[in-house]
């Protein structure tokens, strides 16, 4: 069955430092997001891609983060300042979005510590 | 105004029971309903979605919507083991670009 890859699955980097969090969405899938999980809490949205655009952030996604599909199968979440809040389990979620088909694939997600 | 609103127990049953999950929302244009679940520290994966209201059976799994109410609920019959995850209900206004709002997910113990 296909599967959303997340990279890497665990990440500690010290507070003010640039993280990138990579995933590989479901290859036909159309429409990919980024959601994040504090620990104990809802899984929160931040922010939704598709035809190489973001089309809906949360204001969670601040201008400390940005979202990039380099090469047409990789898609990214950058942090360019990292704080302490930031620690979170982050996914990534893929769906085709097409008639008749409304499930969200997750991806593992990555455990980002920030120290 | 919290836009989803589910129990999170914890619950225990013992194997072969029923289990009942619930969720109640706010957000009328809610239409697309899904429950998945999510063992720790893994994520969430997609159990049963279905479209406005009614009923929609899958195996063991049952999800039911009755937006009248802004109500949805999932059953699992003859619970197993295997079956101790989280459980997160969450819904959206339209596939595609739109979020999803999630439920903080009912944490489920099925005891052999």
């Amino acid at each position: 069955e296909p599967e959303v890859t997340q990279t890497p699955s665990h990440q500690v980097t010290q507070m003010g430092q640039e993280v990138i969090l990579r995933c590989v969405p479901i290859s036909n899938h159309l429409y990919f997001y980024w959601y994040r999980q504090i620990l104990g809490q809802k899984v929160e949205f931040l922010v939704s891609f598709y035809n190489n655009e973001i089309s809906e952030k949360s204001e969670i996604f601040d201008d400390q983060f940005s979202v990039e599909r380099p090469d047409g199968s990789n898609f990214t979440l950058k942090i360019r300042s990292t704080k302490l809040e930031d620690s979170a389990m982050y996914f990534c979620a893929s769906t085709s979005g097409g008639q008749g088909n409304y499930g969200y694939t997750f991806g593992s997600g990555t455990r980002l510590t920030v120290v | 105004q919290k836009e989803v609103e589910q129990d999170p127990g914890p619950l225990s049953v013992p194997e072969g029971a029923i289990v009942s999950l619930n969720c109640t929302y706010s957000n009328s244009a809610f239409q697309y309903f899904m429950w998945y679940r999510q063992y720790s520290r893994k994520g969430p994966e997609l159990l049963m979605y279905t479209y406005s209201s009614g009923n929609k059976e899958d195996g063991r799994f049952t999800a039911q919507v009755d937006k009248s109410s802004k109500y949805i609920s999932l059953f699992i019959r003859d619970s197993q083991p295997s079956d101790s995850a989280t459980y997160l209900c969450a819904m959206s206004a339209q596939t595609g670009a739109n979020n999803l709002f999630f439920g903080t997910g009912t944490r489920l113990t099925v005891i052999p």
